[in-house]
C-alpha cells in the first residue's frame, strides 16, 4: 500500500464549478499537509499549507484536513480554465522536511 | 526574485550513457533537493542537502545515481549508466531553512525531462 493514495484522474468540470480533490494516507505521523499545483512542463508550486486538522481558506481555495480518518481535501469555488493543471497532495512527518507526494490529480475546467 | 534555474530542459540519451544536471537555487537558500518524477506519478525524493552537507539520500540509487553541491550553492546530478527506467522529470527545489523544520516551503524549478532509449 503507498503512504498517499490520489485519484490520478483525469477530473473534467465546466467553469464555475465546485472542484473537490482528496487524497487518503496511512502514516499516521503526518502533521503537515499541502497542496501543490503542477501545469503542464512546470515544476509543482505550492498552493495550500495546513498544520494537523482544520480547514484552511485562501481566496477560491479550501484546504481540508481530517487526521481521524486519514484523508485531505482541496476545494477550489468558482473554478477557472487558469485552474487547469495537475494537483498534488504533500505531507510530511514533524521535524523532516522529506516530503510524500500523492500521484497527482489533473484538472481540466473547460469554458 | 528569480526562481530555481534548472538545465538543460532536454535530454534525450541511450540507455547505458551518462548524463548530468545541474541546478541553480534560489538566492541565500541553504536546503536543495533532487527529485524524480516519473510520468503520471508524483516527485519522489531522491537527495537533500542543507548547505554542502548531505541530509537524507536514503532514495538515490547510489549504484548509478550521484549528487554532489559545492560551495553549498549550485547542484549537480548524475547518472552513470542509465537504464531504460531513469526516464523521467528530474525537479530540483530549494528552501529557505529558516521555519521550523517540515514547515519550510519548497521552491521548484521547471525540471530536467530525461528519455531514455
Amino acid at each position: 500500500q503507498k503512504e498517499v493514495e490520489q485519484d490520478p484522474g483525469p477530473l473534467s468540470v465546466p467553469e464555475g464549478a465546485i472542484v473537490s480533490l482528496n487524497c487518503t494516507y496511512s502514516n499516521s505521523a503526518f502533521q503537515y499537509f499541502m497542496w501543490y499545483r503542477q501545469y503542464s512542463r512546470k515544476g509543482p508550486e505550492l498552493l495550500m499549507y495546513t498544520y494537523s486538522s482544520g480547514n484552511k481558506e485562501d481566496g477560491r481555495f479550501t484546504a481540508q484536513v481530517d487526521k481521524s480518518s486519514k484523508y485531505i481535501s482541496l476545494f477550489i469555488r468558482d473554478s477557472q480554465p487558469s485552474d487547469s493543471a495537475t494537483y498534488l497532495c504533500a505531507m510530511n512527518v514533524d521535524n523532516t522536511d522529506k516530503l510524500i507526494f500523492g500521484t497527482g490529480t489533473r484538472l481540466q475546467v473547460f469554458p | 526574485e528569480a526562481g530555481v534555474a534548472q538545465s538543460p530542459r532536454y535530454k534525450i540519451i541511450e540507455k547505458r550513457q551518462s548524463v548530468a544536471f545541474w541546478c541553480n537555487p534560489i538566492s541565500g537558500h541553504a536546503t536543495l533537493y533532487w527529485y524524480q518524477q516519473i510520468l503520471g506519478q508524483g516527485p519522489k525524493l531522491l537527495i537533500q542537502f542543507q548547505n554542502n552537507g548531505v541530509v537524507d539520500d536514503s532514495q538515490l540509487p547510489k549504484d548509478r545515481f550521484s549528487a554532489e553541491r559545492l560551495k553549498g550553492v549550485d547542484s549537480t546530478l548524475k547518472i552513470q549508466p542509465a537504464k531504460l527506467e531513469d526516464s523521467a522529470v528530474y525537479l530540483c527545489a530549494s528552501s529557505l531553512d529558516v521555519a521550523p523544520l517540515g514547515t519550510d516551503t519548497q521552491y521548484f524549478g521547471p525540471g530536467t525531462r530525461l528519455t531514455v532509449l
